[in-house]
């Protein structure tokens, strides 16, 4: 699997959008980029992914350039419950009779702050 | 929303013993993961299964580790003679086939004293 890079830490003030960035720049043709969080060791959470169109969902959005060697989750409204660890994992897909593992770096802590 | 279930949440043993943690996976997920994460570092993966057979295994799954579905219900990792460096939480994952999610539980703290 392609490696990761997002900053170690980020701040946002309550009711603003947190914009998260990682660079996936050897990301291979089949593989997607995944984003987990992690709030205060409970188990990871999974948040959004895509493969090379922008996705939207309840939690949050995915914007990944054009050439896919980056991406940025934006959470719109970023509330103080969504201080966690934010993870950017890029993963193969193609199941046969294999599940492909997700492979966790170090992530982003983001601070939520009133 | 559905849920992965583990358990129990904390289990303390002594060096040496047998533990075995449990997981009852989502209903109709079929591709199952252990992971662990010891205390402030990152989530390492242990192992994915499928098909009551295990599909991928990271390097610190070794000999004392196994896993099965003995009831096609539960899905457990063994840990056979733990050692202190085994202290850590243990999540298990479960994946519905295409939905490209996998969903964890809460975890299990195991402390090996």
């Amino acid at each position: 699997d392609a490696k990761t890079t997002q900053p170690t830490s980020m701040d946002c003030a309550e009711g603003r959008a947190a914009n998260l960035p990682c660079n996936h720049s050897t990301i291979s043709g089949n593989e997607y980029v995944y984003w987990y969080r992690q709030i205060h060791s409970q188990g990871p959470q999974y948040i959004i992914h895509g493969l090379k169109n922008n996705e939207t969902n309840e939690m949050a959005s995915l914007i990944i350039t054009e050439d896919r060697k980056s991406s940025t989750l934006i959470l719109p409204h970023a509330t103080l419950r969504d201080t966690a660890v934010y993870y950017c994992i890029v993963r193969a897909q193609g199941f046969s009779n294999s599940g492909y593992a997700l492979n966790f770096g170090k992530g982003t802590s983001l601070l939520v702050t009133p | 929303e559905p849920e992965v279930t583990q358990t129990p949440s904390h289990q303390v043993t002594q060096m040496g013993q047998e533990v075995i943690l449990r997981c009852v996976p989502i209903s109709n997920h079929l591709y199952f993961y252990w992971y662990r994460q010891i205390l402030g570092q990152k989530v390492e993966f242990l192992v994915s299964f499928y098909n009551n057979e295990i599909s991928e295994k990271s390097e610190i799954f070794d000999d004392q580790f196994s896993v099965e579905r003995p009831d096609g219900s539960n899905f457990t990792l063994k840990i056979r003679s733990t050692k202190l460096e085994d202290s850590a939480m243990y999540f298990c994952a479960t994946e519905e086939q295409g939905s490209e999610k996998l969903f964890f539980g809460s975890g299990t703290q195991l402390s090996v004293l």
